[in-house]
């Protein structure tokens, strides 16, 4: 299947900082999506990125699409207790003309008193 | 509520037995996903549905894995003699049309098998 790397696998950072975390594929794609996923519920859309070099913000989070199509990032300013969770990054594949989400491993966000 | 909705939210089955586990998905999404999450793992597609057709099923990990979707609404993923690796959290998710519109996921069924 297709390699999606996310990194770091896990944060521990103090309220108020910035965080930064990455996605690399092992082929092109056109679409990447950042989700994120707290304690007992599924996975929510955060942001959407449909062109190479794109940067979007959605709050305190932004997220660029990679000029070579294969990576994407996402950043959080300024975090706040609420920002918990696991982040995912994903891509849409396409299989003989149905589309579905290939997901990385996650982040883990944990936020430090 | 107006989101897609699962049940049930936990449930315990021992080795062997059978499982089905239900999605009502958000009227009028004509896309429905099926997804497995292992602990500590992003989520793995199972299947799709558009409308009652299952469109793609290239994800179930086995023939014990069975679903469903008859009207093209309320969709049931069924596990026959679990077995221990099918612990996971399942989630399924809706959507408008494919992936061309945002899908929006359920709470999950966590599945544990003893």
């Amino acid at each position: 299947g297709q390699q999606l790397n996310q990194s770091p696998q896990s944060m521990f950072i103090q309220e108020g900082e910035d965080v930064s975390m990455n996605c690399t594929s092992s082929s092109i794609f056109n679409t990447w999506l950042w989700y994120k996923q707290e304690p007992g519920e599924g996975p929510v859309l955060l942001i959407a990125l449909y062109k190479a070099g794109e940067l979007t913000s959605n709050g305190r989070l932004t997220a660029q699409f990679g000029i070579t199509r294969k990576d994407s990032f996402l950043n959080i300013s300024a975090s706040i207790p609420s920002d918990v969770g696991i982040y995912f990054c994903a891509l849409i594949i396409s299989n003989f003309g149905n589309e579905k989400l290939t997901f990385g491993t996650g982040t883990r966000l944990t936020i430090i008193p | 509520g107006a989101g897609v909705s699962q049940s049930p939210r936990y449930k315990v089955a021992k080795r062997g037995q059978d499982v089905a586990l239900r999605c009502d998905p958000i009227s009028g999404h004509v896309s429905l996903f099926w997804y497995q999450q292992a602990l500590g793992q992003g989520p793995e597609f199972l299947t799709y549905f558009q409308n009652e057709a299952q469109l793609d099923k290239s994800g179930l990990p086995s023939d014990r894995f069975f679903a469903e979707r008859p009207e093209g609404s309320v969709s049931t993923l069924k596990i026959q003699r679990t077995q221990q690796e099918d612990s996971a959290v399942y989630l399924c998710a809706s959507s408008l049309q494919g992936m061309r519109r945002e899908a929006f996921f359920g709470q999950g069924t966590r599945l544990t098998v003893v």
